[in-house]
């Protein structure tokens, strides 16, 4: 099938090691931050979410830091595996108060090397 | 676990024909999101609706249309096809509560020739 980010940055990472993946959102007024993965041919899966009241929260194997005062995102995946391989995604939600309207971030496509 | 369940997988079309694509949501999740995705391209937010009432719309074309049924499922209506039209939909459905995540389907991939 059609990849998935052909032309998106692309971040290569030995197995085993950290990845950093970063994001720039654009609205200061967001209040909630999702990660997300997509594998060729797949939806969007999610992974980690954060509310703006909070700079970090944690998951398994994975960690989202959040820096409102320059407008920034990052994922962090320990001990990276094969199986992270795919294209990563932020996701704000913009929505007015009462509404959601959640808008993706530009991807980023983690190569996973062994 | 139910997902979000979207037909049909695949789609080819002739320009200017129409297209209609189905999603069913997740049991109990209220609102149903569409999102384009062109190759290379971040999902792009066309519309949602919750409790079968547009509540957002974002860059979706006039010649597109969407609703809610009372099961809750939706349609993505598509008519006068064009070429760009070309794309990956996805639909995405939550339960509209205070920061939910969307939870999406595996898309329809529309191809129009």
């Amino acid at each position: 099938g059609e990849s998935v980010g052909l032309h998106l940055p692309t971040l290569s990472v030995q197995e085993g090691d950290n990845s950093i993946i970063n994001c720039a959102y654009s609205n200061s007024a967001s209040d909630y931050f999702i990660w997300y993965k997509q594998e060729s041919g797949k939806g969007p899966q999610f992974i980690i979410d954060i509310r703006s009241n909070m700079d970090k929260r944690q998951g398994q194997r994975v960690t989202v830091l959040l820096n409102k005062t320059v407008k920034h995102l990052s994922l962090q995946i320990a001990a990276t595996q094969p199986g992270d391989s795919a294209v990563y995604f932020c996701a704000e939600n913009i929505g007015a108060s009462g509404t959601y309207k959640y808008i993706f971030g530009t991807g980023t496509r983690l190569k996973v090397l062994a | 676990a139910a997902g979000v369940i979207q037909s049909p997988r695949h789609l080819i079309k002739e320009k200017r024909e129409t297209a209609t694509l189905k999603c069913y949501p997740i049991p109990r999740h209220d609102t149903v999101y569409w999102y384009q995705q062109g190759p290379g391209q971040d999902p792009q937010f066309l519309i949602s609706f919750y409790e079968k009432m547009q509540s957002d719309k974002g860059s979706i074309p006039d010649r597109f249309s969407a609703q809610q049924f009372s099961d809750y499922h939706s349609e993505l209506n598509m008519s006068s096809l064009e070429l760009g039209d070309s794309a990956l939909y996805f639909c995405a459905s939550s339960v509209q509560e205070y920061n939910s995540p969307l939870h999406f389907g595996n898309g329809t991939r529309l191809t129009v020739t």
